[in-house]
């Protein structure tokens, strides 16, 4: 069955620590991949995104984020966290290659520690 | 800056009330989809929308549910009757409808509270 895996519920990080938040996907195929971000009330925010080409792509607020095909996963990065990245992150997946519906992740809740 | 806009932002009501939550898309924007997000089963698509004709809404309790685009600048979820277990924040996207997998833009959500 196609699913997305975030296999970290909740991460505490030291304010200038790196980050890596995990995301995996089951599927035969190639799906497209999203990183989200939600604060507390808020709505979704889009970090990044990956179609194709370059398996590393640059997102907003220093986040990048890395597609490796041979592990299914598409984990999300950051050298050095800040405060105001506490928040809630969703990896999200389209698998059906002619539609557009995102499959998401039960989501990642990020502290950060000072 | 151009945003998905929802209201209400905040709508608690009695159980077997009738729920209108209203969403306006991106100007331009063809594809409207509503998600809802429990804390039990996170954010899962209730129904998504193609030049205003549903495309699925397979997400949807039939009975209760109903998601229309009466025109290309409002969608709208109705519940009704409207149940404790509907309680969740609503969020309604938008997209250009260009390509497979385009980016979805979302609205702040309407959290609903039926008691």
């Amino acid at each position: 069955a196609q699913s997305v895996t975030q296999p970290d519920i909740h991460i505490t990080v030291s304010e200038g620590a790196s980050l890596e938040l995990r995301c995996n996907y089951s599927y035969g195929a190639t799906p497209y991949l999203f990183w989200y971000v939600q604060s507390p009330g808020q709505g979704l925010q889009l970090l990044l995104k990956y179609f194709s080409g370059d398996t590393l792509v640059q997102g907003i607020k220093g986040f990048e984020a890395e597609f490796k095909r041979s592990q299914s996963s598409f984990n999300l990065r950051k050298p050095s966290v800040h405060w105001s990245d506490a928040a809630e992150y969703f990896c999200a997946v389209v698998f059906n290659q002619a539609g557009t519906a995102l499959i998401f992740g039960k989501g990642t809740t990020l502290s950060v520690s000072s | 800056d151009a945003r998905v806009t929802q209201t209400p932002r905040h709508k608690v009501t009695e159980m077997g009330q009738e729920v209108t939550m209203r969403c306006q898309p991106i100007l331009g924007h063809n594809t409207v989809f509503w998600y809802r997000q429990t804390m039990m089963q996170g954010l899962e698509l209730l129904a998504y929308f193609r030049n205003r004709a549903p495309l699925d809404d397979s997400g949807m309790p039939k009975d209760r549910f109903s998601a229309e685009m009466p025109d290309a600048t409002l969608a709208t979820l109705k519940i009704q009757p409207s149940e404790p277990r509907d309680s969740a924040v609503y969020f309604c996207a938008s997209g250009p409808g260009r390509t497979n997998g385009e980016t979805q833009y979302f609205g702040p959500g309407t959290r609903l509270l039926v008691l």
